[in-house]
């Protein structure tokens, strides 16, 4: 039983376009979301997060978004770059103390 | 230059054999953390550790153990009970165990059966 769903295995997008990775959960008590960027044979590296009081985080360019009544998350990159090519994963926490359940990834490839 | 430092990148097991993975921290972190990845899955817990000589099961322990005497090491035992342990292992560590603190990973270890 998936908490924690991305529903795109994979995402193709052209170079200086939109990228928008999505996220659904299913646990009403997650409260803290964080997306993560994994290259191949690498760890993943933290990116960006958010908390439920917020519906908005930016960082450069990305931003997070995040619909609690629809418990589902986006990640927007603008513009996409081919460094970005990589796998995306969406992590979600419910208070102090409980680990972070973390959703399959999305691997996306940007075209240049 | 702090991190966290996986050893070794590629290990192989033979059958009945136990193998361990080691990960070290030099980031001062109380908490560490173990996964498992498999194609097509997210990560998987496996043990997660708060604090020295504690730690505690994730949601698939079975066939693994852990140790945590050091605050730095929390090297990862995969025993001859694991029944399928070729993957990709990955070791994390955080300041603390709250939501609005991420967690930072090592390289990870792929573990394949001879």
């Amino acid at each position: 039983d998936q908490q924690v769903k991305q529903n795109s295995p994979s995402l193709s997008v052209q170079e200086g376009r939109i990228s928008i990775l999505n996220c659904d959960y299913t646990n009403s008590m997650f409260d803290y979301f964080l997306w993560y960027k994994k290259y191949p044979a690498e760890g993943p590296t933290f990116l960006i997060s958010i908390s439920s009081i917020k519906d908005k985080n930016e960082d450069g360019r990305f931003t997070v978004f995040l619909n609690k009544s629809a418990k589902h998350l986006s990640l927007h990159i603008v513009p996409s770059q081919p460094g970005d090519s990589a796998v995306y994963f969406c992590a979600a926490s419910a208070n102090y103390g409980q680990n972070f359940v973390f959703g399959p990834g999305t691997r996306l490839s940007v075209l240049p | 230059d702090g991190g966290i430092t996986q050893s070794p990148k590629y290990l192989f097991r033979k059958e009945g054999q136990n193998v361990t993975l080691s990960c070290e921290q030099n980031l001062n972190h109380d908490a560490m953390y173990w996964y498992r990845q498999d194609p097509g899955q997210g990560l998987r817990l496996i043990y997660y550790s708060q604090i020295v000589n504690d730690f505690q099961k994730g949601d698939i322990a079975e066939g693994y153990s852990v140790s945590r005497e050091k605050k730095e090491s929390f090297p990862l035992t995969v025993t001859s009970a694991q029944k399928n342990p070729t993957a990709f292992y990955l070791c994390a560590s955080s300041k603390g165990m709250s939501g609005d603190q991420p967690q930072h990973f090592g390289d990870g270890t792929r573990l394949s059966i001879l």
